[in-house]
């Protein structure tokens, strides 16, 4: 079982809607992350929080807009999607962002596509 | 800038058979490499990590990773496969470890275990 729960496993939504991918880790990591992945190849980073505070934004379009309401909860809100969106949205922890080599942990992911 | 290749799109290896997955780098400083899994419908999964100390590092499910200095490589081995260990492979290298923001990962290595 994953110790990052990512909800919904799969979206699909219209270019016009807006909708909302959450993530939730009750591991006590102050480090979160975005990634998106399409098939076949490795996770693109979008966004790092750490410590509730942005940290990175990887240069994403305004389409994409990521909240960190809380230590354990992560949000990616979507808007005015394009179908090149259409991947797996990946959200990691690790229990920081520095320090000596530590592991990201995964969700399962959420499948979106965009129609 | 740091990086990590994997030269091996596949890689097929039979049932019982000794498996390895290449991984090579590129870094200043020390290097802070990693090996995570994807299953199919899956998020990553950590395997092992090096750091520092001993060049074998043994990890999750039997894997195991050594890491040679010389021809900067951390090679993925198992010495005997399970058609379970079928499976996408990524070969990554923490960028940055003092500050400590970033995952980079190889393209990915797809592994299949015949039976």
């Amino acid at each position: 079982d994953t110790e990052v729960t990512q909800t919904p496993k799969h979206l699909v939504m219209g270019m016009t809607n807006k909708k909302s991918l959450k993530c939730e880790q009750h591991m006590g990591h102050r480090a979160m992350y975005w990634y998106k992945q399409k098939a076949k190849k490795p996770p693109e980073l979008m966004f790092v929080y750490s410590y509730e505070k942005l940290s990175i934004n990887e240069s994403v379009p305004s389409r994409f807009s990521p909240e960190c309401p809380n230590s354990s909860l992560l949000n990616l809100h979507l808007h005015a999607l394009q179908p090149e969106d259409s991947a797996l949205y990946l959200c990691a922890s690790s229990q920081t962002t520095g320090g000596s080599g530590q592991p990201q942990h995964f969700g399962d992911g959420t499948r979106l596509s965009i129609l | 800038a740091q990086s990590v290749a994997q030269p091996e799109d596949q890689v097929n290896v039979a049932e019982g058979n000794p498996l390895t997955v290449k991984c090579t780098y590129s870094v200043s400083g020390n290097p802070y490499l990693f090996w995570y899994v994807q299953y199919p419908n899956r998020g990553l999964q950590f395997l092992l990590k090096y750091i520092t100390g001993d060049n074998l590092v043994k990890g999750s499910y039997g894997f195991e990773a050594e890491f040679n200095k010389s021809q900067t490589s951390f090679h993925l081995k198992k010495p005997s496969a399970l058609v379970s260990d079928s499976a996408l492979y990524f070969c990554a290298v923490r960028d940055n470890p003092t500050g400590g923001f970033k995952t980079i990962f190889g393209a990915g290595t797809r592994l299949f275990v015949k039976a």
